[in-house]
């Protein structure tokens, strides 16, 4: 176990809807990834959080956007949702030291499925 | 960009069988190499990882050597077990960029 906890765990939502998944980082952590895994695909980045800040963005469009709170707890917000948003959202917490981002504990994920 | 290509699955073998799943990456510069695994209904957990050429990442039986001249990072075990059964996922990084990942090869151990 990793010490990284997402929720909700599975979710559904329609077309147009706006959802909002959380995530609570490894203790000692200060920085936060998000990434997205389509079904029978590998994770894709979609962006980073340290210290409060986005620091790096996958090409993801601007209706997906995010938070990082000063526990280092992070939010994931995906407005307009469409169908192929539908995957299951990894968030991953690190310790970045001297600009290096760490190695990363995944958490278990959210599962959103889109109608 | 930077990528990552692993064998497609999925993969079925028989326990005590000897594993091989290929992975070749793309990079500029030089990159460090990961292995990571799913297990069921779990996230990504780290399997190994080899930071630059010539290293061996080891772990649970598994190994995986960083070959800078063929760009590779095959990941072998030689008895896989029912309890390996998962999906196993090659990825690479740059310093302080992101995670690449390959897209997953499905490995199944039946009895």
């Amino acid at each position: 176990e990793t010490g990284v906890t997402q929720s909700p765990t599975h979710l559904i939502k329609t077309r147009g809807q706006q959802v909002t998944l959380r995530c609570s980082s490894q203790s000692g952590h200060n920085t936060v990834s998000w990434y997205q895994q389509a079904l029978g695909q590998g994770p894709q980045f979609i962006f980073q959080y340290y210290r409060e800040e986005e620091n790096g963005r996958g090409n993801f469009p601007p209706r997906f956007s995010g938070l990082q709170f000063p526990n280092y707890s992070s939010e994931l917000n995906v407005n307009a949702l469409e169908l192929d948003d539908s995957a299951l959202y990894l968030c991953a917490s690190s310790l970045r030291t001297r600009g290096n981002t760490g190695e990363l504990f995944f958490g278990e994920g959210s599962r959103l499925t889109v109608l | 960009g930077d990528s990552v290509t692993q064998m497609e699955g999925p993969v079925t073998l028989s326990e005590e069988a000897f594993l091989t799943i290929n992975c070749t990456y793309t990079a500029t510069g030089y990159p460090s190499l990961f292995w990571y695994v799913q297990y069921p209904g779990e996230g990504l957990q780290l399997l190994l990882k080899a930071t630059k050429a010539d290293d061996k990442g080891s772990n649970k039986g598994f190994e995986a050597t960083y070959r800078k001249e063929t760009t590779s990072f095959h990941l072998e075990k030689g008895s896989v077990q029912v309890s390996d059964s998962a999906v196993y996922f090659c990825a690479l990084a740059s310093g302080n960029t992101p995670l690449v990942f390959g897209k997953g090869t499905r490995l199944s151990v039946i009895a």
